[in-house]
């Protein structure tokens, strides 16, 4: 089975600082797809960054980075100069590829930028 | 382009009653997903299409909740005999491929019963 942990279930970061979003997974599928999600208050799902199981390197989309080790099933979020627009719940989430095409999702940790 | 849409964005059913939620993926995708996100909770897979055909409905909560994509395009998700734990938001995702790590999401709807 595939479990997505968020372990912070909010995280607090003065605005223009770094923050990072902890999440760690387990599945055994050796091929697999690691994703965060930005959800603002609006409800839809943003699409940030996006790490495969068998990428070398750490992906890196602007402001975000993921911290990817694989060893210990940790796929962080990184989110560099934060913004007040940032605040929002984030979700991890992982695709396997022989579980089938669905997404898991962690249960989310939410953001609150302080000016 | 267009993005994915739901209709409608809020819903309000008394127990009891049938409900139809409808989702407009992006044109030409391949991939259409539906998912249930509870108050304070990450979304939970319900339903799984390519094209018409619906190939993954493990996730569905019970023979309550029906979906369909007949052409392969729009799809609706009905859940019948609404009860209050159906409350939450339904997420519709599109994919342009039928094995692909891009999903596109809609704003959802969120169906409260009362």
């Amino acid at each position: 089975a595939q479990k997505i942990t968020q372990t912070q279930p909010g995280m607090f970061v003065q605005e223009k600082e770094a923050v990072t979003l902890d999440c760690t997974y387990d599945t055994s599928d050796q091929s697999y797809g690691l994703f965060w999600y930005k959800q603002p208050s609006s409800g839809e799902m943003i699409f940030l960054i996006y790490q495969g199981s068998y990428d070398e390197q750490n992906a890196t989309e602007g402001r975000y980075s993921l911290n990817f080790q694989k060893a210990r099933k940790s796929a962080n979020l990184v989110i560099s100069a934060s913004q007040l627009g940032d605040s929002a719940m984030y979700f991890c989430a992982m695709r396997a590829d022989n579980y089938g095409q669905n997404f898991v999702f962690g249960p989310g940790t939410r953001l609150s930028v302080l000016p | 382009g267009a993005g994915v849409s739901q209709s409608p964005r809020y819903k309000v059913a008394k127990r009891g009653q049938d409900v139809a939620l409808r989702c407009d993926p992006i044109s030409g995708h391949v991939s259409l997903f539906w998912y249930q996100q509870a108050l304070g909770q990450g979304p939970e897979f319900l339903t799984y299409f390519q094209n018409e055909a619906q190939l993954d409905k493990s996730g569905l909560p019970s023979d309550r909740f029906f979906a369909e994509r007949p052409e392969g395009s729009v799809s609706t998700l009905k859940i019948q005999r609404t009860q209050q734990e159906d409350s939450a938001v339904y997420l519709c995702a599109s994919s342009p491929r039928d094995s692909s790590y891009e999903q596109y999401f809609g704003p959802g709807t969120r169906l409260t019963v009362t």
